[in-house]
């Protein structure tokens, strides 16, 4: 089956600093990625809808700024955490469907957990 | 937007037994409604899915029910196992095409716990 990456799978940083986590979907062509956050024992919420070659959609309440999102190619997409501070300590989680299909089915990655010292 | 109800938020069953979670949604154009697992520390994992042109479905051991009208969704699962214990997630999504192709929105979560 499809597979989706993440890197890195857990990442502790100093309040300020930035972080980038990396999606990958390692067998098909993602034209879109999703990503998602979650904080402990809650719900997956999703932040921004990451498009191939275009700018990325954030959902309402979620800082554009803060959260930078790339997406250079079919098959990564990136979440730049910037200035991050213990507030963002969460659980980060990539999803992607391919553009050749049409299910609706999307692939998940593992997820990163951040921590911010 | 969506908004997609779970319950219960906790479940505990002895192994051999029935779990039942139920969630209700609000978009009468969602369309396409998935169930995950969540093991600790780890992403999703797609269990089921059902779409809005069919009542029922079945894999095994799981199962899921729609019913558009109420605009609520079923996970079935018939004799657990220790090993189903985890997270259960379910969704809802339009994917009806557009901008909101993909986009879920997720119920509460139901903490599964089967006991030997």
């Amino acid at each position: 089956g499809a597979v989706v990456s993440q890197h890195p799978s857990r990442v502790i940083c100093k309040s300020g600093t930035s972080v980038k986590i990396e999606c990958r979907s390692l067998d098909f062509q993602a034209t879109t990625m999703f990503w998602y956050r979650q904080f402990p024992k809650q719900s997956l919420m999703l932040m921004a809808t990451s498009n191939e070659g275009s700018k990325a959609t954030y959902e309402q309440g979620v800082e554009k700024d803060k959260f930078l999102i790339n997406h250079a190619s079919l098959t990564l997409s990136t979440l730049t955490v910037t200035s991050a501070h213990p507030e963002d300590s969460s659980f980060y989680i990539c999803s992607a469907r391919s553009g050749g299909r049409n299910t609706g089915e999307l692939f998940f990655g593992e997820g990163s957990r951040l921590t911010v010292l | 937007g969506e908004n997609v109800e779970q319950h219960p938020s906790t479940l505990s069953v002895q192994e051999g037994d029935s779990a039942v979670i139920k969630c209700t949604y609000s978009d009468s154009a969602s369309n396409y409604f998935p169930w995950y697992k969540q093991e600790l520390g780890k992403g999703p994992q797609l269990i089921i899915d059902i779409r809005s042109n069919v009542g029922e479905k079945k894999d095994q051991r799981i199962a899921v029910t729609l019913n558009k009208t109420a605009k609520h969704f079923s996970l079935h699962i018939t004799e657990t196992q220790p090993e189903d214990s985890a997270v259960y997630f379910c969704a809802a999504s339009n994917n009806a095409g557009g901008t909101s192709y993909g986009k879920l929105t997720f119920g509460q979560g139901t903490i599964l716990t089967v006991h030997p």
